[in-house]
């Protein structure tokens, strides 16, 4: 299958400061990534969908300016967590879809091995 | 309501048990259906998709019912292995929404 990278696999920060997180297709391009966050016991949370090129969408209640995500690239996309507080301590996950010419709800997402932050 | 609902679980059973998992969704308009699975700590991997005519591979086996939608995964001789969190997961217009999840663990 297709492989996704993240880096970094695991961050311990203070409280106020700024986190990036890189999620990379290895060996195909993806035009569309998302990144999710999943507390613990409970189910990924989707955040935003980055397309290549343009603005991520965001889901409902998640801050735009607190979560800047950047599509610079066909094989890499960026979370920058700003500014953060304990309770942005999470598991996210990022997810890339391959493309296999099909309709878009066929085509299946692989994800990164995730990133764990924690925030003191 | 949540948008898929599984039973959290956990399913503690034998080596050689059969086991059922059970997932609903609300979205009648989803497209697609696929299980994963999610080990402690690590993210999640395809483990199916879920066709409406029923699906097999190997000791798992895969149901869709679009009329009740529901879906349901059956793992058969369980294995130590297979211990891991089970994710329902429901696409739409490649939008995918996770359950989450039903956590199994596979005894000696």
């Amino acid at each position: 299958g297709a492989v996704v990278s993240q880096h970094p696999s695991r961050v311990i920060c203070k409280s106020g400061t700024s986190v990036k997180i890189e999620c990379r297709s290895l060996d195909f391009q993806a035009t569309t990534m998302f990144w999710y966050r999943q507390f613990p016991k409970q189910s990924l949370m989707l955040m935003a969908t980055s397309n290549e090129g343009s603005k991520a969408t965001y889901e409902q209640g998640v801050e735009k300016d607190k979560f800047l995500i950047n599509h610079a690239s066909l094989t890499l996309s960026t979370l920058t967590v700003t500014s953060a507080h304990p309770e942005d301590s999470s598991f996210y996950i990022c997810s890339a879809r391959l493309r296999t010419g099909g309709p878009s709800s066929y085509n299946e997402q692989f994800f990164g091995p995730g990133t764990r932050l924690t925030v003191l | 309501r949540k948008e898929v609902e599984q039973d959290p679980g956990p399913f503690n059973v034998p080596e050689g048990a059969t086991v059922a998992f059970n997932c609903t969704y609300s979205n009648s308009a989803s497209q697609s259906f696929f299980w994963y699975r999610q080990d402690c700590r690590k993210e999640p991997k395809l483990l199916m998709s879920v066709y409406s005519s029923g699906n097999e591979d190997g000791r798992f086996t895969a149901q869709l019912n679009r009329a009740s939608q529901y879906i349901s995964l059956l793992i058969r001789d369980s294995k130590l292995s297979d211990s891991a969190t089970y994710l329902c997961v429901v696409n739409r217009f490649g939008d995918m929404r996770f359950g989450a999840g039903t956590r199994l663990t596979v005894k000696p």
